[in-house]
């Protein structure tokens, strides 16, 4: 049981390139969720998905855009970078019944925009 | 909205003193709080989660929380420091619920805590 795994680690793009960052959850659940970390201003959410099939914007959606490509993936693509998406970018996914849901988290993905 | 404030960006403690990460909260409505922890270059961790059940809430590796309506406070304690401690804790409240399901986490700014001998 793998949990969340989210590829690459590591990312280096020079503005204007693009890329798709790739999330995964074997654990059979319903939400996913995108975000991004900096330094000072915590973790803030950039898109999610309710279920399959359903994507909606978080609170820092602009310049990227998501899949739910089924139940267990959830990608998150740049296309155009900037440098002001710098960032280390996680994803989470929880079963989605309730406030309570504990959100479980990837690794991260470490991305520098050049 | 939902917030959440964290006091103090960077803590520093002696291993084996007591450990205090302060977190003030706002919400309207009454809130289901996290605790969370992040070692060095790896994700998020629940360490306990305040979801109305008991106002005392444990857990792992020996951290406690204590949630306080009247001081909308859900600061996070263990007794003892220990090296392995040392990491960056972030306090999250959820709500509200996202549409078509889900929970949106507001996090806090997060605490560096360090751990001397």
């Amino acid at each position: 049981n793998a949990g969340v795994t989210q590829t690459p680690k590591f990312q280096v793009l020079k503005t204007g390139q693009s890329m798709t960052l790739q999330c995964a959850q074997d654990m059979n659940h319903n939400s996913m969720y995108w975000y991004r970390q900096d330094p000072g201003m915590g973790l803030r959410l950039i898109y999610y998905s309710a279920s399959e099939g359903t994507t909606d914007k978080g609170e820092v959606p602009n310049g990227y855009n998501v899949s739910r490509l089924n139940k267990r993936e959830f990608s998150l693509r740049l296309e155009s970078a900037a440098p002001s998406q710098t960032s280390v970018y996680f994803c989470a996914s929880n079963v989605g019944t309730g406030g309570t849901d504990t959100q479980y988290f990837g690794p991260g993905t470490r991305l520098t925009v050049l | 909205a939902q917030s959440v404030t964290q006091l103090g960006s960077h803590v520093s403690v002696s291993e084996g003193a007591l450990v205090l990460l302060r977190c003030n909260y706002s919400s309207s409505v009454p809130p289901y709080l996290f605790w969370y922890v992040q070692y060095p270059n790896q994700g998020l961790q629940l360490l306990l989660k305040y979801t109305s059940a008991a106002t005392l809430v444990k857990g792992i590796n020996g951290f406690e929380a204590e949630f306080k309506k009247s001081e909308t406070s859900f600061h996070l304690t263990k007794p003892s420091a220990h090296m392995s401690d040392a990491a960056e804790y972030f306090c999250a409240v959820s709500g509200p619920r996202l549409t078509g399901g889900g929970n949106k986490l507001t996090f806090g700014t997060g605490t560096q805590l360090k751990v001397e001998l």
